[in-house]
């Protein structure tokens, strides 16, 4: 059974740090891996999605790895703003089932000004 | 981008009534529709696969006869929780797949429910 953990639970930084978010996962088997973020009380965005075959995805202030063989994905976060501040998920789906996603405990996120 | 919706956004019921949650892909047609469970300070949990026109499929320990699932167009996807009570009081989240887009999935925003 395939299990997702994020570490840290909670993080709390000041504006303009580099931050690392951090996923494993434990069965390697993967069809993709996605990083979604969710406001307090609200619905997911997704944020990047990386391909089994892919290393890494940008977007903009934003960097996600993924290393299959460790079980392990990063999201990088470059100068922090306070509308950072939201919990960030990442889920996998795994190589087998029609688009099932299993989902990480989350990281909380507060960036104060 | 595609855009999700659900009705209501927050409902508050009594022990022992059916509560309708309703999930709507606004621009787009969606074949498949997901129904989660979120608990406060916990992950998205998986509780069933909505397929427009056939019987929903529900991930283990999920009981069919207590989240009544139907998804009869492909734009409308609706959960029934039937006789509910506090323990069922979650955050419920839908989300459906782009067609031809197999890697996407949109989120909707979410229904709040609590039962007194």
């Amino acid at each position: 059974k395939q299990e997702v953990t994020q570490i840290p639970a909670a993080l709390s930084v000041p504006e303009g740090e580099n931050l690392v978010l951090n996923c494993s996962f434990t069965d390697s088997a993967i069809y993709n891996l996605q990083w979604f973020r969710q406001d307090p009380g609200k619905g997911l965005t997704s944020l990047l999605l990386i391909q089994s075959s892919q290393r890494e995805q940008t977007s903009g202030r934003l960097n996600a790895s993924l290393d299959k063989s460790s079980g392990r994905s990063t999201l990088y976060i470059a100068a922090s703003q306070p509308g950072d501040s939201a919990t960030y998920l990442c889920a996998v789906r795994p190589h087998t089932g029609f688009q099932k996603l299993v989902f990480g405990t989350g990281t909380r996120l507060l960036v104060s000004p | 981008g595609a855009v999700v919706s659900q009705h209501p956004s927050r409902v508050i019921c009594k022990s022992g009534t059916s509560v309708k949650i309703e999930c709507r892909s606004l621009d787009f047609q969606a074949t498949t529709m997901f129904w989660y469970r979120q608990f406060p300070k916990q992950s998205l949990m998986l509780m069933a696969t909505s397929n427009e026109g056939s019987k929903a499929t529900y991930e283990q320990g999920v009981e069919k006869d207590k989240f009544l699932i139907n998804h009869a167009s492909l734009t409308l996807s609706t959960l029934t929780v039937t006789s509910a009570h506090p323990e069922d009081s979650s955050f419920y989240i839908c989300s459906a797949r782009v067609e031809g887009a197999a890697d996407t999935q949109y989120f909707g925003p979410g229904t709040r429910l609590t039962v007194l």
